[in-house]
């Protein structure tokens, strides 16, 4: 089945520098990778999302990039806010609507 | 619209002693789900069901049980609950081409 890789564990960023979060994927037909940010104590939040026909996608301060053929997508952030700070879990399915298989998460720190 | 709601909020069992979760959605999904969350291990899904009547296994269904007679509720049951399921439990539902919308949580203990 799919296994869903995702680095770092942890990473503590500057308020305003940029953050990258790395996932990876083990299931070629895997064509769907949501992004849920879950702030501490609350429910996981979808704050973007990207199709496998699509290289790249943008919203505001958050993008985020597919290689298909490495089986690899990432997660950039610039300009980070305190706000930004929470735990961010990559995920992977068949479709939008096919089960969906999370990574183990990435818990962010800004500092102001 | 209340999106998706989950009862209870929380709750102690001992062990053996059973219940049910219940996840109720008023979007007219399609599509729900239910997931624990373990400390570093993320979301794992339990079971899911792709419309009403049907249900469907995820990567750590054993020693769950669930139910989907109305479209509008997945009931997650535990009939001999035991340590190792003292997790938040998550429900999420979606469209059939959207995102997942997830419920608040329900806090379970286990002793």
């Amino acid at each position: 089945g799919e296994n869903v890789e995702q680095h770092p564990s942890t990473l503590s960023v500057q308020e305003g520098d940029s953050a990258v979060i790395k996932c990876t994927y083990s299931d070629s037909a895997s064509n769907y990778f949501p992004w849920y940010k879950q702030e501490l104590g609350k429910r996981p939040q979808l704050i973007i999302d990207i199709r496998s026909n699509v290289g790249e996608k943008k919203d505001q301060r958050i993008a985020v990039t597919l290689n298909k053929t490495a089986k690899h997508f990432s997660l950039h952030i610039t300009e980070t806010q305190p706000e930004d700070s929470a735990v961010y879990f990559c995920a992977a399915s068949k479709a939008s609507y096919d089960k969906v298989i999370f990574g183990p998460g990435t818990s962010l720190s800004v500092i102001p | 619209n209340a999106g998706v709601t989950q009862t209870p909020k929380f709750r102690v069992l001992k062990t053996g002693q059973s219940m049910t979760l219940l996840c109720a959605q008023d979007m007219n999904h399609e599509y729900m789900y239910w997931y624990r969350q373990d400390p570093g291990m993320g979301l794992r899904l339990i079971h899911y069901s792709v419309g009403e009547g049907t249900t469907a296994k995820g990567e750590v269904p054993d020693g769950y049980n669930v139910s989907r007679l109305k479209k509008q509720n997945f009931l997650l049951g535990l009939e001999s609950a035991a340590p190792s399921q003292t997790s938040v439990y998550f429900c999420a539902s979606s469209w059939t081409s959207g995102s997942q919308f997830f419920g608040p949580g329900t806090r379970l203990t286990v002793l």
